[in-house]
Parts: C-alpha cells; structure tokens; sequence
C-alpha cells in the first residue's frame, strides 16, 4: 500500500464549476499537508500548505485535512481554464523536511 | 518570492554517457537542496537530499554511484547521471529549502529537467 493514494483522473469540468481533489494517506506520523499545482514540463508550485487538521481557505481555494480518517481535499471554487493543470498533494511528518507526494490529479476545465 | 533554475530544461545523451544537471537558488540561500524524479503520470519520488558542505543522503532503492550529487555552495546543487542507460531517462525536478522561514520550511521548485537517453 502507498504511502499516499491520489485519484489520477483526469477530471474534466466546465468553467465556473466546483472542483473537489482528495488524498488519502495511511502514516498517521504525518503532520504537515501540502497541495501543490503543476504544470505541464513545469515545476511543482505550493499553492497550500496546513498544519495538523482543520480548515484553510486562499481565494478561490480551500484545503481540509481530516486527521481522524486520513483524508484530506482541496476545493477549487468558480474554477478557470487556468486551473487546468495537475494538482499533487504532499506530506510530511513533524521535524522532517522529506516531502511524500501523491501521484497528482490532472485537472481540465473547460469553458 | 523564492526562485529555482535549473539547467538545462531538455537533454539527450547518448547511453553510456554521463550528465550534469544544475539547480540553482536565485534569491536566497539554501542549505539543503532536494533531488526529485518523475516519471510520466507519476508522483514525484526522492533521491537524495543535498546539505552544503556535506554528502548527499541517499533514498533506499537510489544508487549513489549513478546520481552524483555535489552542493559546494549555498546556491548550486548539481546531480550529474553517469553512464546513462535508457531506463534513466526521466524528469528530474530539485527544490530548494529556505531556512529563513518558521517551523515548516517550504521547498521552492525549479522548473525540472527532461533527460532523454538514446
């Protein structure tokens, strides 16, 4: 069993829509949550990171993380074209900079 | 906000041969740089995370001897592949920590280097 199980997809909705990408984790060691955006033959760039469980909202976009089942969702408010991309969620566990990663959801909106 | 580079984007070699990719911090001073590698529609896995002035940590499974890696200085990290064989050909992707933030350091991306063993 992986460390972290992610839904490839890809996933494919119109512009304006509400998107939802889950990861599911089994190291209950795991502290920090992270989701990242990539790009097509581009780096990985953070776009949220929370630490332990709760809420966290930027924008358009809103991390949870849900301890207790292993489970955590980034919400993609009106999404854009510009959304389009694949989205990896990350993990660590306190005093460790080693990042695990999911195996990225490739996201499609169209207008 | 922080910056990676990495060179070059894109490389094909011929097996056998050896190759060196740069990652290099451009605003800020990283002590620990981490090399990553990708394969299509897959996750990103470690290989060795790089401290300044030390020898790499190695990723269980990861050939020292293969991937060298040197960071002689706190803005350049290079992973040079050697005699590389088709099976090595991937995306590689190094990061960069920032130890000037709080508790949880973020790792800043570069932009990854495609390499292509022919």
């Amino acid at each position: 069993q992986k460390e972290v199980e992610q839904d490839p997809g890809p996933l494919s909705v119109p512009e304006g829509a509400i998107v939802s990408l889950n990861c599911t984790y089994s190291n209950s060691a795991f502290q920090y949550f992270m989701w990242y955006r990539q790009y097509s033959r581009k780096g990985p760039e953070l776009l949220m990171y929370t630490y332990s469980s709760g809420n966290k909202e930027d924008g358009r976009f809103t991390a949870q993380v849900d301890k207790s089942s292993k489970y955590i969702s980034l919400f993609i408010r009106d999404s854009q074209p510009s959304d389009s991309a694949t989205y990896l969620c990350a993990m660590s566990a306190y005093n460790t900079d080693k990042l695990i990663f999911g195996t990225g959801t490739r996201l499609q909106v169209f207008p | 906000g922080a910056v990676v580079s990495q060179h070059p984007s894109w490389v094909i070699c011929k097996s056998g041969t050896s190759v060196k990719i740069e990652c290099r911090s451009l605003d800020f001073q990283a002590t620990t740089m981490f090399w990553y590698r990708q394969f299509p529609k897959q996750s990103l896995m470690l290989m060795a995370t790089s401290n300044e002035g030390s020898k790499a940590t190695y990723e269980q499974g990861v050939e020292k001897d293969k991937f060298l890696i040197n960071h002689a200085s706190l803005t350049l990290s290079t992973l040079t592949v050697t005699s590389a064989h088709p099976e090595d050909s991937s995306f590689y992707i190094c990061s960069a920590r920032d130890p000037s933030g709080g508790p949880f350091y973020e790792q800043y991306f570069g932009p990854g280097t495609r390499l292509t063993v022919t």
